[in-house]
C-alpha cells in the first residue's frame, strides 16, 4: 500500500527565499507524480506532472525532481512570493493518485 | 482553458438523506475519479470510472455510494443515506489517458451533514 510523506509539514519564510519541499513514497512502481497547490477551502491546482522516466520538470519558478528508485521527489520554489502561500501536495500515481498530508507554506513580505 | 466543474459548491443535508454531487469533466477526457478530503486530513481516493464502469474503488466506497455517467458530459456521485462522517470536501477529477496523463481537479463540493 502506497504511503506518502511530506516534509516539512509547515514552513514560514520571508519572500525571496528559495525553498525545498520534500516528498517520499513507499511504492516505486509509479507511472508519474504530480505536485498540486491547494489554497484554503479550495480545489487542487496541478503545478507539475513528472513522468516516471523523467528526472525533473520545470515550470516557471518551480522545478520538480524525481528519484523513482529511492521513492523521493522534491519541489523547488525559486524566489518565493507571498502569493505562493498555500498547501503543496505531492501525489504519486499508479492507477490513482495517493496524496501526502502536504506542506503548508507561508511566505511573508 | 478547459476545466472540471462541480456543482453545487456547498451542500448541507440532514443525516439519512440522499445527496447527488455533480461533475462535468473535461470534454475529451476518458477517465473520471472522485476523491474526498475530510477537514484537516489527506485527500483520499474513492473511485475511478472508465468506459461506463467502475475501474477501482477504495474501502471507503461502500454500498452507500454509487457513481454514474448519465449522459455524455455529467459524472455524478450519489450517497444514498448520508452519515455525519460523510461531511467532507468531495473532488472530481478527470484524465485523458490511464497512466501518464495529468489529472485535473474541480473546485470541490463541500458536503455538510447535520
Amino acid at each position: 500500500k502506497q504511503e506518502v510523506t511530506q516534509i516539512p509539514a509547515a514552513l514560514s519564510v520571508p519572500e525571496g527565499e528559495n525553498l525545498v519541499l520534500n516528498c517520499s513514497f513507499t511504492d516505486s512502481a509509479i507511472y508519474n507524480l504530480q505536485w498540486f497547490r491547494q489554497d484554503p477551502g479550495k480545489g487542487l491546482t496541478s503545478l507539475l506532472l513528472i513522468q516516471s522516466s523523467q528526472r525533473e520538470q520545470t515550470s516557471g519558478r518551480l522545478n520538480a525532481s524525481l528519484d523513482k528508485s529511492s521513492g523521493r521527489s522534491t519541489l523547488y520554489i525559486a524566489a518565493s512570493q507571498p502569493g505562493d502561500s498555500a498547501t503543496y501536495l505531492c501525489a504519486p500515481c499508479t492507477d490513482k493518485l495517493i496524496f501526502g498530508t502536504g506542506t503548508r507554506l507561508q511566505v511573508f513580505p | 482553458e478547459p476545466e472540471v466543474t462541480q456543482t453545487p459548491s456547498h451542500q448541507v443535508t440532514q443525516m439519512g438523506q440522499e445527496v447527488i454531487l455533480r461533475c462535468v469533466p473535461i470534454s475529451n477526457h476518458l477517465y473520471f475519479y472522485w476523491y474526498r478530503q475530510i477537514l484537516g486530513q489527506k485527500v483520499e481516493f474513492l473511485v475511478s470510472f472508465y468506459n461506463n464502469e467502475i475501474s477501482e474503488k477504495s474501502e471507503i466506497f461502500d454500498d452507500q455510494f454509487s457513481v454514474e455517467r448519465p449522459d455524455g458530459s455529467n459524472f455524478t456521485l450519489k450517497i444514498r443515506s448520508t452519515k455525519l462522517e460523510d461531511s467532507a470536501m468531495y473532488f472530481c477529477a478527470s484524465t485523458r489517458g490511464a497512466k501518464n496523463t495529468e489529472a485535473f481537479f474541480g473546485q470541490g463540493t463541500r458536503l455538510t451533514v447535520v
